[in-house]
């Protein structure tokens, strides 16, 4: 079973607005990172969070963490048409080695 | 960054007959691999974890014996997909996993194989 669920599962904005996407998980992890699937396409790594980190940015993404409440989030500042794609949080669990996928957010910026 | 290709990109098959998906990672060694399984609009789930040397480790529900992998040297690891049928027809990602581990943690995704069962 899928370890993160992810909201809001699809989300419209207008180019230039910021699109903001939230990731929650169960179990103790050692990192958390996010990822970008153009459709029908593999999976781009855009960003990785340790558990004892709190914010991350790069470019236009920032990223947060809150171990103590169990999620993350992914603000994407002003948007661009080509950031239209499906985004998934993934987490690297303590115990193993296994990275596990949240349910993804389907971004759409319209021109 | 490292890169891992898949081969093939696309494959539409009989129903009952066997596909064969390999996955390089090109520019590293990946002592670790992983398949994955992705339904139209769906996330990706996990399938299994394969060791080079050594029996893949697979998740629950996803049947060996139907889904063989072969991870035989450092560089390559192949997903079989025995006896095809229509609802085994998905997007397969393999990743594979940069050995530096710890802190950098990257797993570096294939393109994917779009199997198409008929």
């Amino acid at each position: 079973s899928q370890q993160g669920e992810e909201d809001p599962q699809a989300l419209s904005i207008q180019e230039g607005e910021n699109a903001t996407m939230n990731c929650s998980y169960k179990t103790s992890i050692n990192n958390l990172q996010w990822y970008r699937q153009n459709s029908g396409r593999g999976l781009v790594h855009l960003i990785l969070i340790r558990s004892n980190e709190r914010e991350k940015h790069s470019g236009r993404l920032r990223v947060t963490l809150d171990t103590s409440k169990k999620s993350s989030s992914l603000l994407i500042t002003a948007s661009r048409a080509a950031d239209t794609a499906s985004y998934f949080c993934a987490t690297r669990e303590t115990s193993g080695s296994r990275l596990t996928f949240g349910e993804g957010t389907q971004l759409t910026v319209n021109p | 960054g490292a890169v891992v290709s898949q081969h093939p990109s696309r494959v539409i098959c009989k129903s009952g007959t066997s596909v064969k998906i390999e996955c390089r990672s090109l520019d590293f060694q990946a002592t670790t691999m992983f398949w994955y399984r992705q339904f139209p609009k769906q996330s990706l789930m996990l399938m299994a974890t394969s060791n080079e040397g050594s029996k893949a480790t697979y998740e629950q529900g996803v049947e060996k014996d139907k889904f063989l992998i072969n991870h035989a040297s450092l560089t390559l690891s192949t997903l079989t997909v025995t006896s095809a049928h229509p609802e085994d027809s998905s997007f397969y990602i393999c990743s594979a996993r940069s050995p530096s581990g710890g802190s950098t943690d990257t797993q570096y995704f294939g393109p994917g194989t779009r199997l198409t069962v008929l």
